[in-house]
């Protein structure tokens, strides 16, 4: 059984960043098969794909466009994990984060996600 | 980037009604649609995938349809479980996006 677990500072400041960690049980970040992904949930914006990252023979990301400027997830291989870390933070980067898996390469569904992390940018 | 759009916002029904939930893509998407039901203080959770295919574990009474640019998720027979939010999302191209969700409540 795949399981996904936030990790990270609840309240970051405006300007600064945002750094969540996800820690995964079940599965391999360097899996073959699978993407590993950041995703959040405000009230204004509804659920959000924020990027992601996933190995197949070298490590790959990518990110929603509107965020690239500011945005990096990288993997850990030897703490089986992936971080989110998001710059220059203001109050709209406000949201419940969560990390997910893409278990089918092909079909890019989400199948196992982590409980979520509320973070709030504030000063 | 592909906008996705659900109708009804919100719907109330009976227990053992049927319920449809409608999804709308801006640009095709062929079969790359999927479902998730998010209960309060909860992740969401697949339902369906590819359109059509059951998340193992998920009731039969759940069901999807529909395709380019035209999907469904119906509910056969209402339990008082199912009261949550419904989201769709597409799965065809870069940045994956999702809906905006259906609110169901069960009276």
């Amino acid at each position: 059984q795949v399981q996904l677990q936030e990790s990270g500072p609840g309240l970051v400041k405006p300007s600064q960043t945002l750094s969540l960690t996800c820690a995964i049980s079940g599965d391999s970040v360097s899996s073959n098969n699978a993407a590993w992904n950041w995703i959040r949930q405000s009230p204004s914006r509804g659920l959000e794909w924020l990027g992601r990252t996933y190995y197949r023979s070298k490590w790959y990301s990518d990110y929603a466009v509107s965020l690239e400027s500011r945005i990096i997830i990288n993997a850990d291989t030897s703490m089986n994990q992936f971080s989110l870390q998001l710059n220059s933070v203001t109050p709209e980067d406000t949201a419940i984060y969560y990390c997910a898996r893409v278990g089918h390469f092909g079909l890019f569904y989400f199948d196992y996600w982590g409980q979520g992390t509320l973070v709030t940018v504030s000063s | 980037d592909i906008q996705m759009t659900q109708s009804p916002p919100s719907l109330s029904a009976s227990v053992g009604d049927r319920v449809v939930i409608t999804c709308r893509a801006s640009q095709y998407t062929d079969i790359y649609l999927n479902w998730y039901q998010q209960k309060p203080g909860k992740a969401p959770e697949l339902l369906i995938y590819a359109t059509t295919r059951l998340q193992s574990g998920v009731p039969p009474r759940f069901s999807g349809g529909g395709s380019d640019t035209h999907f469904t998720l119906t509910i056969s027979s209402l339990q008082p479980q199912d009261s949550a939010t419904y989201y769709c999302q597409q799965s065809y191209s870069s940045p994956l996006t999702f809906g905006p969700g259906t609110k169901v409540e069960v009276k």
